[in-house]
């Protein structure tokens, strides 16, 4: 079993849509959970970190239930600039090393 | 703003060559981290360090090696460059300050391996 598994899309949607990305993990001493964002041929980069009681940054909003084992990223009116690939990420307690999902591929269309 | 810069963008090698990729971090970050990413597979752990001198293997470290001779850089040596080795590699730097830790990447180098 996969230890973070995404759906790798791609996601087709027009601007002004609302999309939600799914993201489950296998390890139950998980302890922190992070949605990055990665433009093609670009670097990842830290979109969000995820917090048990979930939260929002502007049209992103983040969730966590640790129960299921399962993360989720919310976009709101969505925007061109959107468009990118969004991976899930987690962290062992005590470890400093993460572990990426393969992603998530977002397209945004006028 | 955290800065990770890697030595080259893109690079071109021959199959046996020794090749180095060099990344400095300008945030006196103790944690460093080399991936590389393909497609389908996502990122993968190569090596890290948590210290100077320090060093651990990843998920996939055979045909590779590093070296931290001081914080600020975390070289990805391939004694002998094979085909296979053709990827994207990234470096990553983190502080070592609890659960909220996240890592930084650099912009990455393109290797093609001939």
């Amino acid at each position: 079993r996969k230890e973070v598994e995404q759906d790798p899309g791609p996601f087709n949607v027009p601007e002004g849509a609302t999309v939600a990305f799914n993201c489950t993990y296998s390890n139950s001493a998980s302890q922190s959970f992070f949605w990055y964002r990665q433009d093609c041929r670009k670097e990842p980069k830290l979109l969000m970190s995820v917090y048990s009681s979930g939260n929002e940054d502007g049209r992103f909003t983040a969730q966590l239930n640790r129960a299921s084992q399962y993360i989720s990223l919310l976009i709101r009116d969505s925007k061109l600039s959107d468009s990118a690939t969004y991976l899930c990420v987690v962290r062992l307690s005590g470890y400093s090393t993460l572990t990426f999902g393969k992603g998530t591929m977002l397209l945004v269309s006028p | 703003d955290v800065k990770v810069t890697q030595s080259s963008r893109y690079l071109v090698k021959r199959t046996g060559e020794k090749v180095f990729l060099e990344c400095v971090q300008d945030m006196d970050h103790e944690n460093m981290f080399w991936y590389r990413q393909d497609p389908g597979l996502g990122l993968r752990l190569i090596y890290f360090s948590y210290d100077v001198k320090m060093k651990e293997k990843g998920d996939i470290p055979e045909g590779y090696s590093v070296s931290r001779e001081k914080k600020e850089r975390f070289s990805l040596i391939l004694e002998s460059a094979s085909t296979n080795q053709t990827s994207m590699y990234l470096c990553a730097s983190s502080p070592s300050d609890g659960d909220q830790e996240t890592q930084y990447f650099g912009p990455g180098t393109r290797l093609l391996v001939l």
